[in-house]
């Protein structure tokens, strides 16, 4: 199966300033990577993918970047709001006996000071 | 319009209680998921449904029991559960179980007591 790793697991920002959560995985056969954003109290919500023929991907102020060769993707929040405040969880799927199943990272507690 | 509804929001129920959780979604999707979330961890897979039939179990114990009554539906059944057993339970929909993006709902807060 996929193993996915998060970093870091906490990250404090500045409003306004830029975060970046990175993650790594396993399988060179992975083709798509989720990002998820988990509010307090509420459920994991998808905020952007990418698949492996794309090396980025941007909606407004999210970005994320994929780096096949080292088998990596980041997240990238431009001009943070404290509403982005929350964990961040990245996850790849497995591609073989257990199709459908996510691997998530551990995630990131993103603090987002006013 | 990508919405799960999960029902109940919260729950708290004894050791010998049976009780069930509601899942629902009408975006037509035909895979169905249910994960159990910790504190500060990753949600975990417990059951995945396709096309209304269980495809996989990850070894979940007895006292938790999924049934997917239709499509659009999913449940899950609890009985004699343990303190251990209290955490957020996810259900999540996808297109299919090879598709990748999956959908959540809010989630059950479950406390055993």
């Amino acid at each position: 199966g996929e193993n996915v790793e998060q970093h870091p697991s906490t990250l404090s920002v500045q409003e306004g300033d830029s975060a970046v959560i990175k993650c790594t995985y396993s399988d060179s056969a992975s083709n798509y990577f989720p990002w998820y954003k988990q509010e307090l109290g509420k459920g994991p919500q998808l905020i952007i993918d990418i698949r492996s023929n794309v090396g980025e991907k941007k909606d407004q102020r999210i970005a994320v970047t994929l780096n096949k060769t080292a088998k990596h993707f980041s997240l990238h929040i431009t001009e943070t709001q404290p509403e982005d405040s929350a964990v961040y969880f990245c996850a790849g799927p497995d591609r073989g006996s257990t199709l459908g199943r996510l691997y998530f990272g551990r995630g990131t507690q993103l603090t987002v000071w006013p | 319009d990508t919405e799960v509804t999960q029902t109940p929001k919260h729950l708290v129920m004894g050791m010998t209680n049976k009780k069930s959780l509601k899942c629902e979604q009408h975006m037509g999707h035909r895979a169905m998921y249910w994960y159990k979330q910790k504190a500060k961890k990753p949600p975990e897979l417990m059951f995945v449904y396709s096309y209304e039939k269980l495809s996989i179990n990850e070894s979940v114990p007895s006292r938790f029991s999924p049934e997917c009554p239709n499509s659009s539906l999913l449940n899950l059944h609890l009985h004699a559960l343990q303190p251990e057993d209290s955490a957020l339970y996810l259900c999540a929909s996808s297109l299919g179980q090879g598709a990748e993006e999956q959908y959540f709902g809010p989630g059950t807060r479950l406390t055993v007591t």
